[in-house]
């Protein structure tokens, strides 16, 4: 299994933070990585795709990048719907294993 | 619009099994995987496996293989998952989830509400 490492486990920011969480994949993954964040009670949200291409709807203020083994999701100016928890998916090969999880709290 | 509507909540015995049912509206069914995630309390996101509503054809986690069964019924674009020999680690909210595929891989853009599992004697 390709185990994917998240940093970090959580993170206090304030609205209008620009924030950066890592994902680091066990084994090369090409781009094979997406972004999710998942509330409370919620299903979780599909943020990004292919390491960086953003899904229809989420706001441009969520932007992905990276290549291989190390991805990053940016969110340039947090506002207060963005506290949630974020994680990582690879989809190099089956199972497809998610990152641990970020937890982002308000400061 | 596409929907992935679960079935409800379940109380179940250790030792016993669950099945849990996603009906999909708003898109062709047979087109895209299905694919169930799970998540334990104070846990994060797990994949148990996916469906191919177009061949029957499945995939699952080594975690899972002997103990869950994904089918789907395509005349009522409906996927089960059924999870057998309980225990009170297999609490969770399960998910569905659509899978897309794409130039790198695939992603899940869609997700059932969620269907809350406990497992207790």
């Amino acid at each position: 299994d390709i185990q994917m490492t998240q940093s970090p486990s959580s993170l206090s920011a304030s609205v209008g933070d620009r924030v950066t969480i890592t994902c680091r994949a066990g084994q090369t993954i090409n781009r094979y990585l997406n972004w999710y964040q998942h509330k409370p009670g919620k299903a979780p949200k599909l943020l990004i795709y292919a390491a960086s291409s953003l899904q229809s709807g989420v706001p441009s203020t969520f932007s992905g990048s990276g290549s291989g083994t190390d991805f990053t999701l940016t969110i340039s100016s947090l506002q207060p719907e963005d506290f949630a928890t974020y994680y990582c998916q690879q989809t190099y090969s089956t199972p497809f294993t998610f990152g641990q999880g970020t937890k982002l709290e308000i400061k | 619009q596409v929907q992935l509507v679960q079935s409800g909540a379940e109380v179940k015995k250790p030792g016993a099994s669950v099945k849990v049912s996603c009906k999909a509206s708003g898109y062709t069914f047979t087109g895209y995987y299905m694919h169930w995630v799970r998540q334990a309390p104070g846990q994060g996101l797990e994949w148990m496996g996916r469906i191919n509503p177009n061949s029957g054809g499945t995939d699952y986690a080594q975690k899972f293989q002997g103990r869950v069964t994904v089918t789907t019924d395509t005349s009522i674009s409906t996927t089960y998952m059924e999870l057998n020999r309980l225990t009170s680690d297999d609490t969770a909210v399960y998910y569905c989830a659509r899978g897309v595929y794409g130039d790198f891989g695939t992603y899940f853009d869609y997700w059932g509400q969620g269907t809350l599992v406990t497992v207790s004697s």
